[in-house]
């Protein structure tokens, strides 16, 4: 069936610095979709890309999806503790609304 | 903007018993939620997509008679675990589809179940 891999599983950053969380999928995706999970909490979507090589930005936020529509990436630009939380990605095959979600990745920021 | 409740937020029972978990979408209507089970730093897991009207369709490994899913109206789904068991402790997060042109999944708050 289908996997979605993310990477890193964790990462540290100082308050300031750049952050990058990448998805992989087995298959070719229709779409994929971001998700935000801040502690204690549920999933928030971010943002769906839909186009092959779409770029997409939210303020500090750029979502990317690849030209074979198998891996995307998020990354954020000057880190905010505001921006802890962990990121999933989720990708969708075909015309089926089901989500395949990755593992996400855990952003700690230290002020 | 769509929003997804769920209830109760958190639940603790004893073994053996069975617990209900309501998922509403307010504000608009839905007629496919989705079930998901997240263990503590974890990803979501699908369990089952539960469509208004039919039966729901589970996933693989999902016990179906253990996991009990209604969705009588497009606004209501729930989810009945039966015969809980310490093992069944999760978090238990519903979405709805929002039939935008994104097709959105909006997520309820989540079901905390502690089984003692």
């Amino acid at each position: 069936g289908q996997q979605v891999m993310q990477i890193p599983q964790y990462q540290h950053v100082q308050e300031g610095e750049d952050f990058t969380t990448y998805c992989n999928s087995s298959t070719t995706l229709s779409n994929i979709q971001w998700y935000k999970q801040r502690p204690g909490g549920h999933p928030v979507f971010l943002i769906q890309l839909v186009k092959s090589g779409e770029v997409k930005k939210q303020k500090r936020l750029t979502f990317q999806f690849g030209e074979a529509k198998k891996n995307s990436s998020l990354h954020i630009t000057a880190t905010q503790t505001t921006d802890v939380g962990t990121y999933f990605c989720a990708g969708r095959e075909g015309s089926n609304y089901k989500l395949t979600f990755g593992k996400g990745t855990l952003l700690t920021v230290n002020p | 903007g769509a929003v997804v409740s769920q209830h109760p937020s958190w639940v603790i029972c004893k073994s053996g018993t069975s617990v209900k978990i309501e998922c509403r979408s307010l504000d608009f209507q839905a007629t496919t939620m989705f079930w998901y089970r997240q263990f503590p730093k974890q990803s979501l897991m699908l369990m089952a997509t539960s469509n208004e009207g039919s039966k729901a369709t589970y996933e693989q490994g999902v016990e179906k008679d253990k996991f009990l899913i209604n969705h009588a109206s497009l606004t209501l789904s729930t989810l009945t675990v039966t015969s809980a068991h310490p093992e069944d402790s999760s978090f238990y997060i519903c979405s709805a589809l929002s039939g935008t042109v994104y097709n959105e999944q909006f997520f309820g708050p989540g079901t905390r179940l502690t089984v003692l």
